[in-house]
């Protein structure tokens, strides 16, 4: 099975802390995601992946940056965490149509990083 | 990029079958349908994916009309375990460009 880990489940930092986020996946995907998930939000798009060094801009870019030197590994960097930067985050991974072959289109979620900022 | 709206809740009981309508009016010819189910403090997980007529898994069902502009996931005699939020996606097959968007989701809810 595809495994995405994350790296911390739970943390709590102060405002103005640089914090990482990171994300590990196992399948040697192509493609790496971040999402956000608020409470009547859904999920929101921050940044994507579709190869290493290679990044996009998401729906909510503004606030966040990643990282992308190997393959298996995304990370999310808050460079001065701020409070309304609280919120569960999601790593995803999933193949390119590149990769794919007969598979389906499937993100491949991490378990999430719940993240408190004071 | 086609938005979807589907109920934000429901209420089903053990061993009922389940059907959760989303309705995608302005879905794209190369737009895939796709269904996901998530579990508190826990990622989405996919459950199936479809492009047209009926896609049945060990999981689910999927009815995808003629016309594509809505889908139902069934899921057949529900167990409390299966009391989750539901998201239905349209876009692209490999979410190319990060295009799939999350809206809220359906909360099922699936009593004793």
């Amino acid at each position: 099975d595809v495994k995405v880990t994350q790296s911390s489940r739970y943390l709590v930092k102060r405002t103005g802390e640089k914090v990482f986020l990171e994300c590990v996946q196992d399948m040697d995907h192509e493609n790496m995601f971040w999402y956000r998930q608020d409470p009547g939000l859904g999920l929101r798009l921050i940044y994507f992946s579709y190869d290493v060094k290679m990044k996009e801009k998401g729906d909510i870019p503004e606030g966040y940056s990643v990282s992308r030197e190997k393959k298996e590994r995304f990370s999310l960097i808050l460079e001065s965490a701020s409070t309304n930067q609280t919120s569960m985050y999601l790593c995803a991974s999933s193949l390119s149509p590149r990769e794919a072959g007969d598979h389906t289109g499937e993100l491949f979620f991490g378990e999430g990083s719940r993240l408190t900022v004071l | 990029l086609a938005k979807t709206t589907q109920p934000i809740s429901m209420d089903s009981y053990e061993g009922q079958e389940v059907n959760i309508t989303c309705s995608h009016n302005n879905i794209a010819t190369n737009d895939y349908i796709t269904w996901y189910q998530q579990f508190p403090s826990q990622g989405p997980r996919f459950i199936i994916q479809g492009y047209k007529t009926k896609v049945t898994n060990e999981v689910a069902s999927l009815f995808i009309p003629a016309d594509r502009k809505s889908s139902t996931l069934s899921l057949p005699r529900v167990s409390l375990s299966d009391t989750a939020v539901y998201y239905c996606l349209v876009g692209p097959f490999y979410n190319q460009g990060g295009k799939l968007i999350f809206g809220q989701g359906t909360e099922l809810s699936v009593k004793p």
